[in-house]
């Protein structure tokens, strides 16, 4: 399985765009890149997934360049409700089909006024 | 609001006890997950179930047992835990073309 790296923390204030990078050297060519939101005292929430080039959905968008070796999560506009970690996974096959999901380290974003 | 149902919320518990944790969905998901969370750290798979069979053990102790009897419901049996198991304990179910929906888990302290 792909090991994935992020930030381990991030500030930004509300408005503002937020990029957050995820490095995964050694993605293999079934993997999908997810992105999940987690909240305190809650389960991760799915974000937004992707194989290659650009995804967009009503929340998010996801980068992914030719040689899928990382992946940006755009987060337009921030609130304070988007404080939350953010954890970028890599697994085999879309939705990783009922199989392993591991999740790597993730991101503590913190949105201030 | 989540789709999927755990219960109870929180749970205390001594290490000579047996307990279970329940975990219920109805969106006719036919994969369903175990994860385990300690604090500040990201979620750790336990065990998957697909179409109601086990079908991955992340080599996790025998003081846990998970069950599934159809497949809308999943437990997960505790039985002699240390107190380094306390943790949120979270159940997810997707298809298997879809994202994991997540509970909001059960906080199990073991005293």
């Amino acid at each position: 399985l792909a090991k994935t790296t992020q930030p381990i923390s991030m500030d930004s204030y509300e408005g503002q765009e937020v990029n957050i990078t995820c490095s995964h050297n050694n993605i293999a060519t079934n993997d999908y890149i997810t992105w999940y939101q987690q909240f305190p005292s809650q389960g991760p929430r799915f974000i937004i997934q992707g194989y290659k080039t650009k995804v967009t959905n009503e929340v998010a968008s996801l980068f992914i360049p030719a040689d899928r070796k990382s992946s940006t999560l755009s987060l337009p506009r921030v609130s304070l409700s988007d404080t939350a970690v953010y954890y970028c996974l890599v697994g085999d096959g879309p939705y990783n089909q009922g199989g392993k999901l591991i999740f790597g380290q993730g991101t503590e974003l913190s949105v201030k006024p | 609001d989540t789709e999927v149902t755990q219960t109870p919320k929180h749970l205390v518990m001594g290490m000579t006890n047996k307990k279970s944790l329940k975990c219920e969905q109805h969106m006719g998901h036919r994969a369903m997950y175990w994860y385990k969370q300690k604090a500040k750290k990201p979620p750790e798979l336990m065990f998957v179930y697909s179409y109601e069979k086990l079908s991955i053990n992340e080599s996790v102790p025998s003081r846990f047992s998970p069950e599934c009897p159809n497949s809308s419901l999943l437990n997960l049996h505790l039985h002699a835990l240390q107190p380094e198991d306390s943790a949120l304990y979270l159940c997810a179910s997707s298809q298997l073309d879809s994202p994991l929906h997540f509970g909001n888990g059960t906080r199990l302290t073991v005293t």
